[in-house]
């Protein structure tokens, strides 16, 4: 049971926009930045999404992301099929003095 | 360029003891946190621990602590992450990962991942 939670999948088609969803509490998401992270099959994951809603160069300004209170979300518009990956949210929690991560959402482009 | 090269694939047997390394390049090592992430077969990221080269100050999640060392060594600008007795359970993908800002933060550059197998 990880401690922020997301949805296990989610799924759209090519050109759609997805949105995959991360809540937690007020001692991680809610006074702390969220991260998001992509990983593909085989392969490490990497930043996406620093700060709530930062990008790191290189990454498409298709990917965006928000914070609200004890939520965020990251949101994919005109999907691609390379972005069929699993996305994992993160944080600092306060109360267990390290970072929490999300079961991870697996999404498939159909 | 900030790389972190992880050592290689291990096989061990229930007991035995293992040492894995990740050498940091392109960036001051000792400035930043460096961590520890496990992902178990088929499943998410779990964060074990952080460790700041500068001066070795650690810290563990309640979950790893007592179960793993993690270590640094800033002249050679490699941390490590060992067991003293693996168990079948430690069968997993090991990840290092340089925090971002500090130690209230998340990742930004992570290494390749090592693999540990242990199985009798």
């Amino acid at each position: 049971q990880s401690v922020l939670t997301q949805p296990p999948s989610a799924s759209g088609t090519p050109g759609q926009r997805v949105t995959i969803s991360c809540s937690g509490s007020s001692s991680n998401i809610g006074s702390n930045f969220v991260y998001w992270y992509q990983q593909f099959p085989g392969a490490a994951p990497t930043l996406l999404i620093y700060r709530n809603n930062e990008r790191p160069s290189g990454v498409p300004d298709r990917f965006s992301a928000s914070k609200s209170a004890t939520s965020a979300s990251l949101s994919i518009s005109g999907l691609r099929s390379e972005d069929e990956a699993d996305y994992y949210c993160a944080a600092w929690d306060d109360s267990l003095s390290g970072v929490v991560f999300g079961g991870g959402t697996k999404l498939t482009v159909l | 360029e900030v790389e972190l090269v992880q050592s290689g694939a291990e096989v061990k047997k229930p007991g035995e003891s293992l040492k894995i390394s990740c050498k940091g390049s392109g960036y001051s090592f000792d400035s930043y946190w460096i961590g520890w992430v496990r992902q178990m077969p088929g499943k998410g990221l779990e964060w074990m621990g952080i460790i700041y080269p500068g001066d070795s100050d650690t810290t563990y999640s309640p979950s790893f602590q007592g179960q793993v060392t993690i270590s640094a060594d800033k002249s050679i600008s490699t941390a490590y992450l060992q067991w003293s007795s693996l168990k079948a359970s430690d069968t997993a993908m090991y990840y290092c990962a340089r925090l971002l800002s500090g130690r209230y933060s998340s990742f930004d550059y992570w290494g390749q991942g090592t693999l540990v197998t242990v199985s009798s």
